[in-house]
């Protein structure tokens, strides 16, 4: 079984803090994804990346910064957190699109189980 | 703007109703995917669609791929409580480094 496991389910920080949230797959995939998660906005892509040390923004990107030093972990970082980034972040991954691994399943993504952020 | 339009937010029924959720764009894509979530959870794959006019069931659940691959459709027969969940849907627009757009969800309560 695919596993995503994410640092933390819940975490309370106070504004101005640096947080970093932490994500690790154990099925050695390519591609990894961070999204956040709001009511009625539904996922929405902040970062991703294709390979160690490669990234790509997604469609909120401001704010945040990522790393991905090796292949199973992925994390994410929030500089200087503010109240408007209290949210439940989910991170995922998916094998590689491209090449020899490319198929249709390639692009069904697992999602660890996420991590409720509060910012006070 | 969302490339992906679910509809609707919010679904309530009881137990035994059928019901459909769409997803709909203006933007054609390679393959579209049907996730549910529950709470607490991350989302889980269901199906993935492929072939324009493409039709799969999973037991009560049928999906369906339009022929112009630009929505899709889940139906819900019989519906149980236990269905009770986020729906999202996501699409690939046949990018090599695997990204997926996802609509906003329908919010799914079935009550015994």
């Amino acid at each position: 079984d695919v596993k995503v496991t994410q640092s933390s389910r819940y975490l309370v920080k106070r504004t101005g803090e640096k947080v970093f949230l932490e994500c690790v797959q154990d099925m050695d995939h390519e591609n990894m994804f961070w999204y956040r998660q709001d009511p009625g906005l539904g996922l929405r892509l902040i970062y991703f990346s294709y390979d160690v040390k490669m990234k790509e923004k997604g469609d909120i990107p401001e704010g945040y910064s990522v790393s991905r030093e090796k292949k199973e972990r992925f994390s994410l970082i929030l500089e200087s957190a503010s109240t408007n980034q209290t949210s439940m972040y989910l991170c995922a991954s998916s094998f590689s699109t491209s090449g020899a691994n490319k198929a249709v399943s390639s692009y069904e993504q697992y999602f660890g189980p996420g991590t409720r952020l509060t910012v006070t | 703007t969302q490339l992906l339009e679910q509809s609707p937010q919010f679904l309530s029924i009881q137990e035994g109703e059928n019901l459909t959720v769409y997803c709909n764009s203006s933007s054609v894509f390679s393959s579209l995917q049907w996730y549910r979530q529950e709470p607490g959870e991350g989302p889980v794959l269901l199906v993935t669609v492929v072939t324009g006019g493409e039709v799969k069931k999973l037991k009560r659940l049928t999906f369906q791929f339009g022929d112009a691959r630009k929505d899709s459709s889940l139906h819900i027969t019989a519906a149980q409580p236990g269905d009770t969940g986020l729906y999202l849907c996501a699409g690939d627009r046949g990018s090599t480094l695997g990204r997926l757009y996802f609509g906003r969800g329908t919010q799914l309560t079935v009550w015994p």
